[in-house]
């Protein structure tokens, strides 16, 4: 079975900084690997996936993230927040071939002016 | 597309009442996914259909839940009869084939928030 871990439950950082959240999964053969951000009051959307090639992976918003096989992680990064980042942001997994995701508990990134 | 719809987008019932929760998938998805988001147990999995036939709903919390798929455009969650944990926000997404044959990225749609008294 697969599950995600995702370490900080809350980050605050001040606006123009960078950022990391940390993303870590369990499993046993090849997977997908997806950020999402939830704004408050709204549904899940894709930041970036990684399915193959490359094991750096740009998303929207100036977010990027890195594949690390051998570690099991997939962290998201920004070089520069901005308060509108303020959101949380999940971190998911699933089987190639499977649809089912497994998900993250969240982060809640809290962007301070 | 219009993407994922899902509605209602708030309801409030009683505790007792059957409420029913609707979601329309993206066109050309073949697999939809119906979610429920609390603060304490955060985003559970409640039940997967692939071509309009439910493959695991072992996420399903307990027999007042029933989730059906008439048809590859629409998809109800029922709840009978509710109870107040049963507040949360349900979230509906698709994913598979379409346009773009993405068929590895699951789409959200805005999720339905049920508060029950």
């Amino acid at each position: 079975a697969q599950s995600v871990t995702q370490l900080d439950s809350q980050v605050p950082v001040f606006e123009e900084a960078p950022v990391e959240l940390r993303c870590n999964y369990s499993s046993s053969v090849s997977v997908y690997l997806f950020w999402y951000v939830q704004y408050p009051n709204q549904g899940l959307q894709l930041l970036l996936k990684y399915l193959s090639g490359s094991t750096l992976v740009k998303g929207i918003n100036g977010f990027e993230a890195e594949f690390n096989k051998s570690q099991t992680s997939f962290h998201l990064r920004k070089p520069s927040v901005h308060i509108s980042d303020t959101a949380e942001y999940f971190c998911a997994v699933s089987r190639k071939s499977f649809n089912k995701f497994y998900f993250g508990s969240g982060t809640k990134l809290n962007v301070k002016p | 597309d219009a993407g994922v719809i899902q509605s209602p987008r708030h309801e409030v019932t009683e505790m007792g009442q059957e409420v029913t929760l609707r979601c329309k998938p993206i066109s050309g998805h073949n697999s939809l996914f119906w979610y429920r988001q609390t603060m304490m147990r955060g985003l559970e999995l409640l039940i997967y259909f692939n071509n309009n036939v439910p493959i695991d709903d072992s996420g399903m919390p307990e027999d007042r839940f029933s989730a059906k798929m008439p048809n590859a455009s629409f998809s109800t969650l029922k709840i009978q009869p509710s109870e107040p944990r049963d507040s949360a926000v349900y979230f509906c997404a698709s994913s598979g084939g379409g346009a773009s044959g993405d068929t590895d990225t699951q789409y959200f749609g805005p999720g339905t928030r049920l508060t029950v008294l």
